[in-house]
């Protein structure tokens, strides 16, 4: 196993182009999680999936956002009509089931620049 | 609800010296407390974590970290530093109770190691 995927590394758009970023958890980690990190500052959550069920999602994730999980393994993380403030950095991470704490294994994010 | 406060944005320090990174928590509930590190361009890797029992928690490359429950603190030591520590290092919070489906991130600390 090569640990969490995603793809692309790097994207640069317009504003208001539509983009997509696809994540590839370890296999069997059940949970998944998509972060953002804009410079200078630690990840903020975003949203969060058991299997395929998205069970919560952050207040910073706007109508503009979206993220799914079809079958319980890949995720993407959709952005529409993008804007300059989405610029960050797209982390996700994935875990088994975190009943004593178990930590959230990182991919080496997407880095989205809107230009 | 949770926070994590990184006392120190950034912390210079001599190669072979000692460094304390500082990490302070509030929660009202019991927690789970991790460090990770994050080099240039990177996804998130684990440092070390506390879940229960000895408060003194050991971890890779040297690291250890104290948790200590009456000053929610969860302060990260090396005893001599390398040049390949510089990074940006982030303490986590998640919530023990209730099994921790998400993690909230302090601001980071940089830490810069000088020759």
């Amino acid at each position: 196993d090569t640990g969490v995927s995603q793809n692309p590394r790097h994207k640069i758009t317009k504003r208001g182009q539509n983009v997509t970023f696809r994540c590839d958890p370890i296999s069997e980690h059940n949970r998944l999680y998509w972060y953002r990190q804009t410079l200078g500052q630690g990840p903020e959550f975003l949203t969060y999936f058991q299997n395929e069920a998205q069970l919560e999602k952050s207040r910073l994730l706007s109508d503009r956002f979206s993220a799914e999980r079809p079958k319980g393994s890949f995720s993407t993380l959709e952005i529409q009509r993008t804007e300059q403030g989405d610029s960050a950095m797209y982390l996700c991470a994935s875990s088994k089931n975190q009943g004593e704490g178990t930590e959230a294994f990182f991919g080496q994010g997407t880095r989205l620049t809107v230009v | 609800a949770q926070s994590v406060t990184q006392l120190d944005s950034q912390v210079p320090v001599f190669e072979e010296a000692p460094v304390e990174l500082r990490c302070n928590y509030s929660s009202s509930v019991s927690v789970y407390l991790f460090w990770y590190v994050q080099y240039p361009n990177q996804g998130l890797q684990l440092l070390l974590k506390y879940l229960s029992g000895s408060t003194l928690v050991k971890g890779i490359n040297g690291f250890e970290a104290e948790f200590n429950k009456s000053q929610t603190s969860f302060h990260l030591r090396k005893p001599s530093v390398h040049i390949s520590d510089t990074a940006e290092y982030f303490c986590a919070v998640s919530d023990g109770n209730t099994g921790g489906f998400k993690t909230i991130f302090g601001a980071g600390t940089r830490l810069f190691v000088k020759a």
